[in-house]
């Protein structure tokens, strides 16, 4: 069973306009991290948020984690044609592991 | 610096044919990872290993064999290849746990 979910699956927006992506888990967890996909590639990490942390800025990217709800969000601000893309939040589990979502797929329109 | 290197990029298979996929990082990372995507499922992680001469079973391990011999390379081992394994194959490393990981560009693995 995968640890992080994304809501939701797909998310269209206009070019200029912010997108906002959740996640939520299931166990306790010492950081979340989200990554972002282009079509056909391999995926790049973004940012990485401790469990001590509430919220975490990097550029247009805004991450926020509630541990008391067990749930992340990624805020995109200012969208561009160039954030199209699959974004996915991954948890690292007790047991080395790190377990992603089933991801959201972004689409900018122009 | 190449970063992940995954071999080969492409492949296809027929049921029952074997094959190994390879992962190479020169990063001196200790941990490794092996996942598939599949439309729909996401990543799922199907072994690991935590550093050289280790392997452990992930979400989705059957059909699947790892080695670690060295370090810098992690290999994926199909036995009898199934139609139900064609897939995107990505490998993964991290510098440790529970740091973020580094992605190779993938394998696009077809088995007819």
């Amino acid at each position: 069973s995968q640890q992080g979910e994304e809501d939701p699956q797909a998310l269209s927006i206009q070019e200029g306009e912010n997108a906002t992506m959740n996640c939520s888990y299931k166990t306790s967890i010492n950081n979340l991290q989200w990554y972002r996909q282009n079509s056909g590639r391999g995926l790049v990490h973004l940012i990485l948020i401790r469990s001590n942390e509430r919220e975490k800025h990097s550029g247009r990217l805004r991450v926020t984690l509630d541990t008391s709800k067990k749930s992340s969000s990624l805020l995109i601000t200012a969208s561009r044609a160039a954030d199209t893309a699959s974004y996915f939040c991954a948890t690292p589990t007790g047991d080395d592991k790190i377990i992603f979502g089933k991801g959201t797929r972004l689409h900018i329109l122009p | 610096n190449a970063g992940v290197t995954q071999t080969p990029k492409f492949r296809v298979l027929k049921t029952g044919q074997s094959m190994t996929l390879l992962c190479a990082q020169d990063m001196n990372h200790e941990y490794m990872y092996w996942y598939r995507q599949d439309p729909g499922m996401g990543l799922r992680l199907i072994h690991y290993s935590v550093g050289e001469g280790t392997t452990a079973k992930g979400e989705v391990p059957d059909g699947y064999n790892v080695s670690r011999l060295k370090k810098q390379n992690f290999l994926l081992g199909l036995e009898s290849a199934a139609p139900s394994q064609t897939s995107v194959y990505f490998c993964a490393s991290s510098y440790s746990w529970p740091n973020e990981a580094f992605f190779g560009q993938g394998t696009r693995l077809t088995v007819v």
